[in-house]
């Protein structure tokens, strides 16, 4: 079975400070995503990854910024949280090629930012 | 635009009765079609995937139905859990780079005893 793990379930943090959201697939799937999930508006796409070292912009890219060093890890930065940015912060993977290209989620990360 | 419209948002029914979960989309091209299951407080499960081809998908207690023409899913749970109080997410797939994820809001699913 896929595996994707997120580094916190939960996270507080103040505004202003920096704050990191890490994810691991464990299934060596090329794409890597980062979402977050609020009430009334669904999931909306941060930023993705096809490989290594390689990022792109999603839908809600400001305020954020990515990182992936090593393939099977994709890393959220917050360079200074703000309040808006209190979420649900999910991570999935998939396989690149695919047919199916499902994405499997992590459990997620709710962060909160007072 | 390419959106996707579930209804309802949320549904409340009794254990052991079956529900209907609509999606209606306008996306295009289209690629594939999938439901999601999310548990509160986790990330989401695919529960089954169609393309442009297939009008039903089953998985256990769970069938999707896909009308092409009309741009219209559905999501028929039968004999409902306590276990299927979730919220459940269609996602239409473009025809582009992987990443053309078009997410629905989600119905909110309460299974009570």
């Amino acid at each position: 079975d896929v595996k994707v793990t997120q580094s916190s379930r939960y996270l507080v943090k103040r505004t202003g400070e920096k704050v990191f959201l890490e994810c691991v697939q464990d299934m060596d799937h090329e794409n890597m995503f980062w979402y977050r999930q609020d009430p009334g508006l669904g999931l909306r796409l941060i930023y993705f990854s096809y490989d290594v070292k390689m990022k792109e912009k999603g839908d809600i890219p400001e305020g954020y910024s990515v990182s992936r060093e090593k393939k099977e890890r994709f890393s959220l930065i917050l360079e200074s949280a703000s309040t808006n940015q209190t979420s649900m912060y999910l991570c999935a993977s998939s396989l690149k090629g695919a047919i199916e290209d499902t994405q499997y989620f992590g459990p997620g990360t709710r962060l909160t930012v007072l | 635009k390419n959106q996707v419209e579930q209804s309802p948002q949320s549904l409340i029914i009794l254990e052991g009765k079956n529900c209907t979960l609509q999606c209606n989309y306008t996306v295009s091209p289209f690629s594939n079609l999938r439901w999601y299951k999310q548990d509160t407080g986790r990330g989401p499960v695919s529960l089954t995937i169609m393309t442009f081809s297939e009008n039903t998908k089953s998985n256990g207690r769970y069938t999707a139905t896909l009308d092409a023409d009309t741009k219209q899913s559905s999501l028929h749970i039968t004999a409902s859990q306590l276990s299927d109080s979730a919220s459940y997410i269609c996602v239409v797939s473009a025809s582009q780079a992987g990443t053309a994820l078009i997410f629905g809001k989600g119905t909110t699913l309460s299974v009570s005893s």
